[in-house]
């Protein structure tokens, strides 16, 4: 049984760039949420996705945006980068569907930095 | 709305000490309640978690009981050892859907 894996491992990019980061959820997992954690601090939601839409979403502008594939592997997307959005991105999948109550299983995390 | 506190770091610990790492929640309904550890450099990983009233958490030596009448899940250890240096993060699920919701993480640091 394979983990949750991420892609790529670390990113540099500049403000008001662009960014594509993505995940592959673990065997037989429908769910797959995203997080930012900047550093010295715990994860934030940003959303969830469940059979390829959206479920959720914390507090994140719309520049934050996701996709799921019929896979259920993911993206993240981040358009006009801020340097604030500097942070490691981690993916996580469940098995819990739409209202589903199940532990989440995380990647390794992506390092973006925004300069 | 929900939230998850934890004790402020860092931790210091001399290799086989006993550790306790203090949590609390505010939660409406009957969340889950987890602890992941993050290892420098990596992402986290599921420590152990709890589901219901008094259940026990536990694994590698490290237990934590869910207390509703305190909304506590306070981890503890026995004997550390310098592999446990880590942030852990305390955190819970809500009944509606499966986001999760961390605590600030404590670092913990044993030295020999």
């Amino acid at each position: 049984e394979t983990g949750v894996t991420q892609s790529p491992t670390h990113l540099i990019k500049t403000r008001g760039q662009q960014v594509t980061l993505r995940c592959s959820s673990q065997s037989g997992h429908n769910t797959v949420s995203w997080y930012q954690q900047a550093l010295g601090q715990g994860p934030q939601f940003i959303f969830q996705y469940y059979r390829e839409e959206e479920n959720g979403r914390g507090n994140f502008p719309p520049r934050f945006s996701g996709l799921q594939f019929p896979n259920y592997s993911s993206e993240l997307n981040v358009n006009a980068l801020e340097l604030d959005d500097s942070a490691l991105y981690l993916c996580a999948s469940s098995a819990g569907g739409a209202l589903g109550k199940d532990t989440q299983y995380f990647g390794p995390g992506t390092r973006l930095t925004v300069l | 709305g929900d939230s998850v506190t934890q004790m402020e770091g860092p931790v210091t610990l001399s290799e086989e000490a006993f550790l306790t790492i203090n949590c609390t929640y505010t939660a409406t309904g009957y969340p889950s309640l987890f602890w992941y550890v993050q290892y420098p450099g990596e992402g986290l990983q599921l420590l152990l978690k709890a589901t219901k009233a008094d259940d026990k958490g536990s694994n590698k030596g490290f237990e934590a009981t869910y207390r509703k009448e305190t909304t506590s899940f306070h981890l503890e250890k026995g004997s550390v050892q310098v592999s446990d240096s880590a942030v852990y993060f305390c955190a819970l699920s809500a009944a509606s859907y499966d986001k999760v919701i961390f605590g600030p993480g404590t670092s913990l640091s044993v030295i020999p």
